[in-house]
């Protein structure tokens, strides 16, 4: 059974650091892996996608890679801005299933 | 862009009632899944679908139906609800099965059982 962990739970940070969050998997037969923003209370927002052929994956400020050998990937914010401040998950894909980390709670001090 | 849309943003129901939580994507995904989300225990899925009237159990099925008759709607069933039942409640979807699917996600259903 895929197992996904992210470390820290938390974190906090002032305005302009950057951020680094981790996520590690068991099983490296995945398809894809996925990085998620959640606000609270709220739904999950699809931020990255990389596949397992991929190392990393980009969109403006975000930076997100992967090294399926070892079964870690690392999502980088760079400047990070108030506005950042929510729990980030990342998800695995074995075939049909994503498997989840319990998250990454971030908070962003202006 | 993708729309995954769940029927209520919160719900309050009473033990012993049948609830029903749907769920509408509009992007023709052949897969849909139903999750759900407490604290301390992140998303665990209850059941998906790859495609209509077919179903497959997740990790958590117990306590769940699930129904899915047209394409675009997957419908949760608590049959008879109990307050461990209490939780939010995820849907998703996503098309296919390769290196390149992607999941998106609805806004979420907080189920309270009282």
């Amino acid at each position: 059974k895929q197992e996904v962990t992210q470390i820290p739970a938390a974190l906090s940070v002032p305005e302009g650091e950057n951020l680094v969050l981790n996520c590690s998997f068991t099983d490296s037969a995945i398809y894809n892996l996925q990085w998620f923003r959640q606000d609270p209370g709220k739904g999950l927002t699809s931020l990255l996608l990389i596949q397992s052929s991929q190392r990393e994956q980009t969109s403006g400020r975000l930076n997100a890679s992967l090294d399926k050998s070892s079964g870690r990937s690392t999502l980088y914010i760079a400047a990070s801005q108030p506005g950042d401040s929510a729990t980030y998950l990342c998800a695995v894909r074995n075939d049909y299933k994503l498997s989840f980390g319990a998250g990454t709670t971030v908070t962003v001090r202006a | 862009d993708v729309k995954v849309t769940q029927s209520s943003r919160y719900l309050v129901k009473r033990t012993g009632e049948k609830v029903f939580l749907e769920c509408v994507q509009d992007m023709d995904h052949e897969n849909m899944f139903w999750y759900r989300q407490d604290p301390g225990l992140g998303l665990r899925l209850i059941y998906f679908s790859y495609d209509v009237k077919m179903k497959e159990k997740g990790d958590i099925p117990e306590g769940y139906s699930v129904s899915r008759e047209k394409k675009e709607r997957f419908s949760l069933i608590l049959e008879s609800a109990s307050t461990n039942q209490t939780s939010m409640y995820l849907c998703a979807s996503s098309l296919g099965t390769g290196g390149r699917t992607e999941a998106f996600f609805g806004q979420g259903t907080r189920l309270t059982v009282v």
